[in-house]
């Protein structure tokens, strides 16, 4: 099945430092979504970018998608002591509703 | 907003129990997903439903079955709980619409089996 990979990083800033994270994947989708889990809790759905999409934003978010490289990256700006938490991309290949999850990238943000 | 909630936060169970973890949803959801969390390897799919009393394999069903009886309710089952069941489990619920697919996620069952 499509596998979402994030890079397996932990990053750790300081409040008010961008975010950067990066997911690849192996076969064709039709979307690529980016969920945060904050310790302990589910997963909350942040941004979706369809196949035909280069970059989308979303308040203090940017995504972009290389669908020739298999290859998308999630930004945080100004980023919150809030914005601590485990961030994963998933992909939708398309068929049969499901969504394949990457192994999550954990996010420090020290106030 | 979309509702999914677990029946349980925390469970401890004792290896050999038979252990029902609930998952509702109050949107009418026609999917339905059980995936557990484990450190290091992400979520894994464990059943999904795309229907009631319709049910699909996952990725790892092994030790693991499922039963939708009604729309709103998913449970996961284990018929005879192990020790590397002790895990996080995550239920999520999803319509498809205007080519949107976004899963909503419950709170999470943290299981330990003794």
């Amino acid at each position: 099945s499509q596998q979402g990979e994030e890079d397996p990083q932990a990053l750790s800033i300081q409040e008010g430092e961008n975010a950067t994270m990066n997911c690849s994947y192996k076969t064709s989708i039709n979307n690529l979504q980016w969920y945060r889990q904050n310790s302990g809790r589910g997963l909350v759905h942040l941004i979706l970018i369809r196949s035909n999409e280069r970059e989308k934003h979303s308040g203090r978010l940017r995504v972009t998608l290389d669908t020739s490289k298999k290859s998308s990256s999630l930004l945080i700006t100004a980023s919150r002591a809030a914005d601590t938490a485990s961030y994963f991309c998933a992909t939708d290949a398309g068929g049969n509703n499901r969504l394949a999850f990457g192994k999550g990238n954990q996010v420090v943000v020290i106030p | 907003d979309v509702k999914v909630t677990q029946s349980s936060r925390y469970l401890v169970k004792r290896t050999g129990e038979k252990v029902f973890l609930e998952c509702v949803q109050d949107m009418d959801h026609e999917n339905m997903f059980w995936y557990r969390q484990d450190p290091g390897l992400g979520l894994r799919l464990i059943y999904f439903s795309y229907d009631v009393k319709m049910k699909e394999k996952g990725d790892i069903p092994e030790g693991y079955s499922v039963s939708r009886e009604k729309k709103e309710r998913f449970s996961l089952i284990l018929e005879s709980a192990s020790t590397n069941q002790t895990s996080m489990y995550l239920c999520a619920s999803h319509i498809w619409a205007g080519g949107y697919n976004e899963q909503f996620f419950g709170p999470g069952t943290r299981l330990t089996v003794l």
